[in-house]
């Protein structure tokens, strides 16, 4: 069956540093990929998403780029900031949606410090 | 206006008691889930609706009991609450076309079973 695998976190960083999150998948076909984002207390947010592979997704600076070769569609952002701390969840969308849902990964904590 | 909205926000009980969680959404869209999120905030999905019709129905107990009156409303009833099933769940909904555009959620019912 489909499954995203992503890095466990938490992820601890300075503000301004540069984010990665890794992210693999395995599913049939050609999936839609997508990131979400969990502010504290709050629910799903879509931050971006790439429906066919070379596709680059972007989003409050965020990017990530949809690598068919690989399986891949890793989280990036240049500068994070405080406000970027939260949980990011890769997910996945079979190309056959009739009876299947959005497969998450086990989700990324980011804490940025000042 | 909400696109999708769950009620209520927070829910404490106490085991053995029945409660029910409300969804809807002003999309439009055809098909609505349910996910289970627990307390490593790993994304588990449950039951999905496609205009009215039981699509998904993953392994989860039978205490639980999904209905779906028309597109725009799914809820969620649970009997006999255990403790295990405190978690956050999340309704969630799409559109025809979410192949490439995703998913839309709730912000969450927090349940605590005491």
């Amino acid at each position: 069956g489909d499954s995203v695998t992503q890095m466990e976190g938490p992820v601890t960083l300075s503000e301004e540093a540069f984010l990665t999150i890794n992210c693999t998948y395995t599913a049939t076909g050609y999936p839609s990929l997508f990131w979400y984002v969990q502010y504290p207390g709050e629910g799903l947010q879509l931050l971006l998403k790439a429906t066919k592979a070379d596709d680059k997704g972007s989003n409050k600076g965020f990017e990530a780029t949809y690598r068919k070769e690989t399986t891949s569609f890793h989280l990036e952002k240049g500068s994070v900031q405080v406000s970027d701390s939260a949980v990011y969840f890769c997910a996945l969308s079979p190309m056959d949606t009739g009876r299947r849902a959005l497969t998450f990964g086990s989700g990324t904590r980011l804490q940025v410090q000042p | 206006d909400t696109a999708v909205s769950q009620t209520p926000k927070y829910l404490v009980t106490q085991m053995g008691n029945d409660k029910s969680i409300k969804c809807e959404q002003n999309l439009g869209h055809d098909t609505m889930y349910w996910y289970k999120q627990d307390s490593k905030k790993f994304l588990k999905i449950m039951f999905s609706y496609n205009n009215k019709e039981l699509i998904i129905n993953e392994t989860v107990p039978n205490r639980f009991s999904p209905k779906s009156p028309d597109k725009a409303h799914l809820n969620l009833h649970i009997n006999s609450l255990e403790l295990g099933d405190s978690a956050v769940y999340f309704c969630a909904s799409r559109g025809t076309f979410a192949f490439n555009y995703g998913y839309t959620f709730g912000s969450g019912t927090r349940l605590t079973v005491v």
